[in-house]
């Protein structure tokens, strides 16, 4: 089975310009995530989708971040303006979900620098 | 008001057994969940407790007490390649959806 798919894998940007993640989870995976992991900490929950729809994004700075999934399968995450405090890598994970609780499987993440 | 606490790192010598401890408070728990990163990569899942009691895949454990708002992690025979960086996450139920929350993590450091 192939895993989560994100692009790119590195991304340096000026503050105040404009990024894009994308992923792929995993074929069948109803529940897909978005975490910002900073050095030295856990993942934090930005977004969470279920088939299309949003099932939390009480993380999400939604005055600069976006994110959509359309279709129910890939999603891509938006940040306009960067600020320096973005800087982190960003994790898209999926799981099943379509009968009770299953783990979740990560990509490799975008790691992004803000200069 | 929702918190998860867990040790920010712990050291242990190869052979050894090692327990890393979580904490957590939260409405609306359905389980805790273990995810192991290694430095640059991704998590990846461990182990999971829904019930109270202990869960055990290989040399790793992971147990739950829900009255105590209380788990851990627990590796047996530590291997230098277990180095890395341990989460515990726990789990909400809402409204037919699964909403996770992970900790800052325990580094765990393996000397030969």
């Amino acid at each position: 089975e192939a895993g989560v798919a994100q692009s790119p894998r590195y991304k340096i940007i000026e503050k105040r310009q404009s990024v894009a993640f994308w992923c792929n989870p995993i074929s069948g995976h109803a529940t897909l995530y978005w975490y910002q992991q900073i050095l030295g900490q856990g993942p934090k929950l930005l977004i969470q989708f279920q088939n299309n729809g949003v099932v939390d994004d009480s993380q999400l700075p939604k005055d600069r971040f976006s994110a959509e999934r359309l279709k129910g399968v890939d999603s891509t995450l938006k940040i306009q303006p960067a600020k320096l405090e973005d800087s982190a890598v960003y994790l898209c994970a999926s799981s099943l979900d379509r009968q009770g609780w299953q783990p979740q499987h990560f990509g490799d993440g975008t790691r992004l620098s803000i200069l | 008001g929702q918190s998860l606490e867990q040790p920010s790192e712990v050291t242990a010598v190869e052979g050894a057994i090692v327990q890393i401890n979580c904490t957590y408070q939260t409405s609306g728990f359905y389980g805790l969940s273990w995810y192991q990163q290694h430095d640059g990569g991704a998590p990846t899942f461990l182990s999971y407790n829904a019930l109270d009691g202990l869960e055990e895949t290989g040399r790793f454990s992971s147990f739950l007490s829900r009255s105590d708002s209380y788990g851990y992690l627990l590796l047996q025979e530590l291997q230098m390649k277990d180095s890395a960086s341990y989460f515990c996450a726990y789990t909400r139920a809402s409204g037919g959806s699964y909403i996770p929350t992970f900790g800052r993590g325990t580094s765990l450091i393996v000397h030969p």
